[in-house]
């Protein structure tokens, strides 16, 4: 069974920094891409950060470049987010999502999720 | 960044009702669209790709058609289980974006 599982939120004054982690097991992790999503309060979803299988390809959204770092580690099944410079807009649950397919353009759905981190910034 | 706007976004229903969400593109996306489920608390739960194919599991009462700019999905007889948020997302172009979601509630 494919379980993805977050950890490292919580509450973080603006400014600060935060490093979230996502743990999965069921599947060959080092065979997939795989990315963060997140979720405001009581808004929808959107895209956050993606690195493929061998963490040779990084993409961030413009909303958190250069401020947040996507890596992962292969040996221990394990996908990272370094968030620094954190603003309140940053607010929302994190998750970790597993690619399931492609477009023809290289681009991505998402199969499996984490239950998500809480992520709170605010003074 | 390619628009996804979805409508209604929020429905009432029944059990048993047929329920039908629509989801545009600002822009052709061809087939490339996913459907999610997400009930509160919870995470998205894949319903559907490209368009029309059905994830594993899924039961046979959700359907995805469309092509284009106009995509739906249907629930052929709304369960109890099925009241929840649903969200499309484009995969036809980077960044991948989510609609707004829409959210079925008991009538």
């Amino acid at each position: 069974e494919v379980q993805l599982v977050e950890s490292g939120g919580g509450l973080v004054k603006p400014g600060g920094s935060l490093r979230l982690s996502c743990d999965a097991s069921g599947f060959i992790f080092s065979n997939y891409r795989m990315n963060w999503v997140r979720q405001a309060p009581g808004k929808g979803l959107e895209w956050v950060s993606s690195m493929t299988s061998s963490g040779t390809s990084i993409d961030y959204a413009d909303s958190v470049k250069g401020r947040f770092t996507i890596s992962r580690d292969n040996a221990k099944n394990s996908l990272y987010l370094q968030m620094n410079s954190l603003r309140a807009e940053d607010t929302a649950v994190y998750f970790c999502a597993r690619v399931g397919g492609y477009s023809g353009y290289g681009n991505y759905y998402f199969d499996y999720w984490g239950q998500g981190s809480l992520v709170t910034v605010s003074s | 960044d390619i628009q996804m706007t979805q409508s209604p976004s929020t429905l009432s229903a029944s059990v048993g009702d047929r329920v039908t969400i629509t989801c545009r593109a600002s822009q052709s996306i061809s087939r490339w669209l996913a459907w999610y489920q997400q009930k509160p608390g919870k995470a998205p739960n894949l319903l559907i790709y490209k368009a029309s194919s059905l994830n594993s599991g899924v039961p046979s009462r959700f359907s995805g058609s469309g092509s284009g700019t106009e995509f739906t999905l249907t629930i052929s007889s709304l369960q109890p289980d099925d009241f929840a948020t649903y969200y499309c997302q484009q995969y036809n172009s980077y960044p991948v974006t989510f609609g707004q979601g829409t959210k079925v509630e008991i009538k």
